[in-house]
């Protein structure tokens, strides 16, 4: 079967880093996606991978590596606005949408 | 710009009522889909429309149908609801992001639909 995995739940402070990390099974591979979605409102874009390596965009970053089946967001600079939940997302060889459940990331002061 | 527009918002049926969702869309998108997102679970894809006139089942499709009468608008319908079907519903359009592989579709959400069925 298809599997995306993704922590359930993550606390950072602001001002620090962090890495919420995907790690798929699929059936191929055409892409990565992470959407943020706050609460109760609708996910929205932040990056797309397809090859391997590092994505850079402002405070967040993501990352690609196909062989191990894995990738990472990263966020410098937290801010509060940041709390939020991140959806990893794979699209499979029939250019299907695999989306994880999700990482509830909570930001302390 | 409204991006895409969902009706309504909320709503609450009894078991064995009908409803329709609404999807509307400004941005000339091909491509629309409608997603249920339930906690602890991934976005499920419900059915999709790769253009006016057409439509695909997707991950979920038992329960629901859908239409695509017009390019911008996409409806899902619930014929005899039931309580399983108590879930946020998420209408998307996607539009091609050029790049390196050969671009992905993006999708734009809309707000979402909270449905509770009793």
């Amino acid at each position: 079967g298809q599997n995306i995995d993704q922590p359930t739940e993550m606390t950072a402070t602001e001002g620090a880093i962090v890495q919420i990390n995907c790690t798929y099974q699929t059936s191929g591979f055409n892409g990565l996606f992470w959407y943020q979605q706050h609460a109760g409102e609708a996910p929205t874009f932040l990056s797309y991978n397809v090859l391997d390596g590092l994505e850079e965009k402002g405070r967040f970053s993501s990352f690609l590596s196909r062989s191990k089946g894995y990738s990472y967001l990263l966020l410098k600079e937290l801010q509060m606005k940041d709390s939020a939940s991140y959806l990893c997302a794979v699209m499979d060889s029939n250019y299907q949408l695999i989306w994880g459940a999700g990482t509830k990331l909570i930001i302390k002061p | 710009n409204a991006g895409v527009t969902q009706t309504p918002k909320f709503r609450v049926l009894k078991t064995g009522q009908s409803m329709t969702l609404l999807c509307a869309q400004d941005m000339n998108h091909e491509y629309m889909y409608w997603y249920r997102q339930d906690p602890g679970m991934g976005l499920r894809l419900i059915h999709y429309s790769v253009g006016e006139g057409t439509t695909a089942k997707g991950e979920v499709p038992d329960g629901y149908n859908v239409s695509r009468l017009k390019k911008q608008n996409f409806l899902l319908g619930l014929e005899s609801a039931a309580p399983s079907q108590t879930s946020v519903y998420f209408c998307a359009s996607s539009y091609v992001l050029a790049g390196e592989g050969g671009g992905a579709n993006v999708l734009t959400f809309g707000a979402g639909s909270r449905l509770t069925v009793l």
